[in-house]
């Protein structure tokens, strides 16, 4: 089974800062890694598919980057709304498709 | 616009069973492959089963393998997800799924989930 970590756990930051989230797996995955953002109360959203493309609807401060063993998922001026948690998956090898733990952005 | 509708959540005892169904509208559903992935109060995903287009394959987590079953009517648009001996740890939110990738195939796949349900609970507890 592949492991996906995901780092940090949490990420705190200001309005139009730039955040990096990074997910990394136990062995290559090539490029099949999507990127999910969850709100409180909700279901997960998908992001990016196939490490950097956008899924329908995503905005353009949204971008995905990454192959192998390691991605980033990378919010170019963070806005309020953007607080979640975010997810990474793979979908090299399964069963199962696997998920990061999960990083946690707050907006100051 | 597509949606996908859980239901049949419930509060259960330990090795009872519980059935759970999505009812999806709004795409060509037997097209695509659909997915349960649940979610531990206040933990992460983990994803349980899938069904592929034409129900012929389905494939589980090993949490979960030989207790679930998943189904599909692709005529009625629905699928289900049949749960026995349920444990405490199955405990959780269930989503439904839509896989993004037209039709099915096995090995590495493009895409990721692109359509969820707002999921139902899940208590076994006695």
């Amino acid at each position: 089974e592949i492991v996906l970590t995901q780092s940090p756990d949490t990420l705190s930051l200001s309005p139009g800062e730039r955040a990096t989230l990074s997910c990394r797996a136990s062995q290559s995955v090539g490029s099949y890694l999507a990127w999910y953002q969850q709100k409180p109360g909700q279901a997960p959203r998908l992001l990016i598919y196939d490490a950097s493309y956008k899924a329908t609807g995503i905005p353009a401060r949204f971008s995905g980057s990454g192959s192998g063993t390691d991605f980033f998922l990378i919010i170019s001026s963070l806005e309020p709304d953007d607080s979640a948690v975010y997810y990474c998956q793979q979908r090299y090898n399964w069963p199962p498709y696997t998920f990061g733990q999960g990083t946690k952005l707050e907006i100051k | 616009e597509v949606q996908l509708v859980e239901s049949g959540g419930a509060v259960v005892q330990p090795g009872g069973s519980l059935r759970l169904s999505c009812a999806v509208s709004g795409f060509k559903f037997d097209d695509f492959t659909i997915h349960w992935v649940r979610q531990a109060p206040g933990k992460g995903l983990e994803w349980v089963s899938l069904i592929s287009w034409d129900a012929r394959t389905a494939y589980y987590a090993d949490s979960v393998k030989g207790r679930f079953t998943m189904s599909r009517d692709n005529k009625k648009n629905s699928v289900h997800l049949q749960m026995r001996s349920l444990r405490n740890e199955d405990t959780a939110f269930y989503f439904c799924a839509k896989d993004l990738a037209f039709g099915f195939s096995s090995g590495p796949t493009r895409g990721g989930f692109d359509f969820w349900g707002q999921g139902t609970m899940v208590a076994v507890s006695s």
